[in-house]
């Protein structure tokens, strides 16, 4: 099985602050990365699919890059609705593995 | 709209088995991919298994294989998750989630909904 690794597991940055968010696989996956967002109680919703591609309707504050078997998820400016659980998930080779997610909170 | 509404969640002993539900509405049930995914209490997502539009391809994780089956009723728009000789680790919410295509084994596949999740509790 694919191991997905994020780093860091917890943040704490105040609003306006510009975060970055790792996750690197255990092999490649190409660009077959995806990013979820979990606010407390709710379920996962999709911020980034295939790397770099933004869901309609999620804010251009958010992207993703990737640069061989790491990837990377920004946040340009945190906005408050932003503090949250992210977390990375392949979908190279099933199982669908996640990332053990990092959690995102207000300094 | 795309609703994703889960049901079946409970209180069950260690051995016992459970059937989760997850009704489907607002797209064409049978064109795409569905998949279960559980959160432990405190934990992060783990995917459980995926079933293709026509439920002829069926993936578990290694935790559930021979455990867990998956099936899905396109007539109903309901897939389901039949759980059988259950173990206090696998106490979750269990969520049901939209592939964004009709095989979940094709790697441009990705969440595109979810539903709400049903707690399932293995305890004695």
């Amino acid at each position: 099985d694919i191991q997905m690794t994020q780093s860091p597991s917890s943040l704490s940055a105040s609003v306006g602050d510009r975060v970055t968010i790792t996750c690197r696989a255990s092999q490649s996956i190409k660009n077959y990365l995806n990013w979820y967002q979990q606010k407390s109680g709710k379920a996962p919703k999709l911020l980034i699919y295939i790397a770099s591609n933004l869901q309609s309707g999620v804010p251009s504050r958010f992207s993703g890059s990737a640069s061989g078997t790491d990837f990377t998820l920004t946040i340009s400016s945190l906005q408050p609705e932003d503090f949250a659980t992210y977390y990375c998930q392949q979908s190279y080779s099933t199982p669908h593995t996640f990332g053990q997610g990092t959690k995102l909170e207000i300094k | 709209e795309v609703q994703l509404l889960e049901s079946g969640g409970g209180l069950v002993q260690p051995g016992g088995s459970l059937r989760l539900s997850c009704a489907a509405s607002g797209f064409t049930f049978n064109s795409y991919g569905m998949s279960w995914v559980r959160q432990a209490p405190g934990k992060g997502l783990e995917w459980v298994s995926g079933i293709s539009g026509n439920g002829g391809a069926t993936y578990f994780a290694d935790s559930v294989k021979g455990r867990f089956t998956i099936s899905r009723d396109n007539s109903k728009n309901t897939l389901y998750l039949q759980m059988n000789s259950l173990r206090a680790e696998d106490t979750a919410v269990y969520y049901c989630a939209k592939y964004f295509g009709l095989i979940p084994a094709a790697p441009q596949n990705y969440f595109d909904y979810w539903g709400q999740g049903t707690l399932v509790t293995v305890s004695s």
